[in-house]
């Protein structure tokens, strides 16, 4: 089975701070994502990265960044976390065309 | 308009109700479908790709529609255990890229006894 994981499932940070979230996957997926999810907007798309070192922005990639060294690791970055970041964050990876698998999620609270 | 449009509900059903979920999508060179299903707090799970044929899997159905571009989630003798958000997913033709999925904003369902 697939598994995807990401460092923190709660995570409560201050507004200004400098935030990492990190996502790791086991199946030498090619693809991985990073969405955000709030109630009545569904999952929302930050970036995606479909190589390492390689990135693209999804729908709503402002004031975030991503990172992607290795291929099992895509990092995303509040650069300076404002309170409108608070959210779900939801890692996905995806090999070819098949179904994306999620991490557990992270619940970020930004004070 | 959007990618993936599902009607948000919430479906309101009786234990062992059927109930069905629709959605519909833009890009007519979308090449693959699945739904996914959600429960409160959780993350997204694979519940069944959806193929040209339609498919089965126990109480769940699922058809595709090409011409009309839309794909259906059938739910037959609905359980307590169904009640979750149903998020409708299209894979849209690969771009320069790579390859993503497009995730609808999902269908609440909610199973009474």
């Amino acid at each position: 089975d697939v598994k995807v994981t990401q460092s923190s499932r709660y995570l409560v940070k201050r507004t200004g701070e400098k935030v990492f979230l990190e996502c790791v996957q086991d199946m030498d997926h090619e693809n991985m994502f990073w969405y955000r999810q709030d109630p009545g907007l569904g999952l929302r798309l930050i970036y995606f990265s479909y190589d390492v070192k390689m990135k693209e922005k999804g729908d709503i990639p402002e004031g975030y960044s991503v990172s992607r060294e290795k291929k099992e690791r895509f990092s995303l970055i509040l650069e300076s976390a404002s309170t409108n970041q608070t959210s779900m964050y939801l890692c996905a990876s995806m090999g070819g065309v098949r179904p994306q698998h999620f991490g557990d999620g992270t619940r970020l609270s930004i004070l | 308009r959007k990618e993936v449009e599902q009607d948000p509900g919430p479906f309101n059903v009786p234990e062992g109700a059927t109930v069905a979920f629709n959605c519909t999508y833009s890009n007519s060179a979308s090449q693959s479908f699945f739904w996914y299903r959600q429960d409160c707090r959780k993350e997204p799970k694979l519940l069944m790709s959806v193929y040209s044929s339609g498919n089965e899997d126990g109480r769940f159905t699922a058809q595709l529609n090409r011409a009309s571009q839309y794909i259906s989630l059938l739910i037959r003798d609905s359980k307590l255990s169904d009640s979750a958000t149903y998020l409708c997913v299209v894979n849209p033709p690969p771009g320069e890229y790579g390859n993503k999925l497009v995730f609808g904003a999902g269908t609440i369902l909610r199973v009474k006894s």
